[in-house]
């Protein structure tokens, strides 16, 4: 069984500096892995997804993240946050069960982003 | 392409009431899928859909059922209302293993 953990379930920071969101995870096969945003009272966005390729992904809007097998975390970043940064961020894993993909969310990170 | 759209975007429904919430995409994807999402549990799977004609139960299937219309329109079905079903729901479909969620509906169940 697959699961995800969001190690903050908030995170404020000053606009201009680095962000950084905690996830880890567990998957019994080769997951994919994902970093979805919402913004208030709207869908979810692809951020960016890591599917065994390389182990540094990067995504839309200046987001990165990395992927380490041997401490099992994906962690989200950002060099420098801007105030449209504000939003949840999700970190899902994906895995093959049955006959469809599923995802696993975990429970979201709040970023707040001070002026 | 629209994408993913759903309607309708906010709901209010009496306990026991019955209601159809309609998902569409236009983006030829095969799976389809129905979530929930309540406040600090991210997202749970209701059903899926992996292909057009199939349907399976996700992590949470109780007091919902689902219809794959045809292969672009997937929708979820309250037979009977329950506060409990109070919720925001997104429709989702897929290629690989990347999804691509509507809008969501915010219901509420009085």
């Amino acid at each position: 069984a697959q699961s995800v953990t969001q190690l903050d379930s908030h995170v404020s920071v000053s606009e201009g500096t680095p962000v950084l969101l905690r996830c880890n995870y567990s998957s019994s096969y080769s997951p994919s892995l994902f970093w979805y945003v919402q913004h208030p009272n709207k869908g979810l966005q692809l951020l960016l997804k890591y599917t065994s390729a390389a182990t540094l992904v990067k995504g839309i809007n200046g987001f990165e993240a990395e992927f380490k097998k041997s401490e099992t975390s994906f962690h989200l970043t950002k060099p420098s946050a801007h105030m449209s940064d504000a939003a949840e961020y999700f970190c899902v894993v994906s895995d093959r069960a049955g006959s469809a993909r599923q995802l696993t969310f975990g429970s979201g990170t709040q970023l707040t982003v001070l002026p | 392409n629209a994408g993913v759209t759903q309607t309708p975007k906010f709901q209010v429904l009496k306990t026991g009431q019955s209601m159809t919430l309609q998902c569409a995409q236009d983006m030829n994807h095969n799976s389809m899928y129905w979530y929930r999402q309540d406040p600090g549990m991210g997202l749970r799977l209701i059903y899926y859909s992996a292909s057009e004609g199939t349907t399976d139960k996700g992590e949470v299937p109780n007091g919902y059922n689902v219809s794959r219309l045809n292969k672009r329109e997937f929708s979820l079905r309250l037979e009977s209302a329950a506060p409990s079903q109070t919720s925001v729901y997104f429709c989702a479909s897929s290629v690989s293993d990347t999804q691509y969620f509507g809008p969501g509906t915010r219901l509420t169940v009085l």
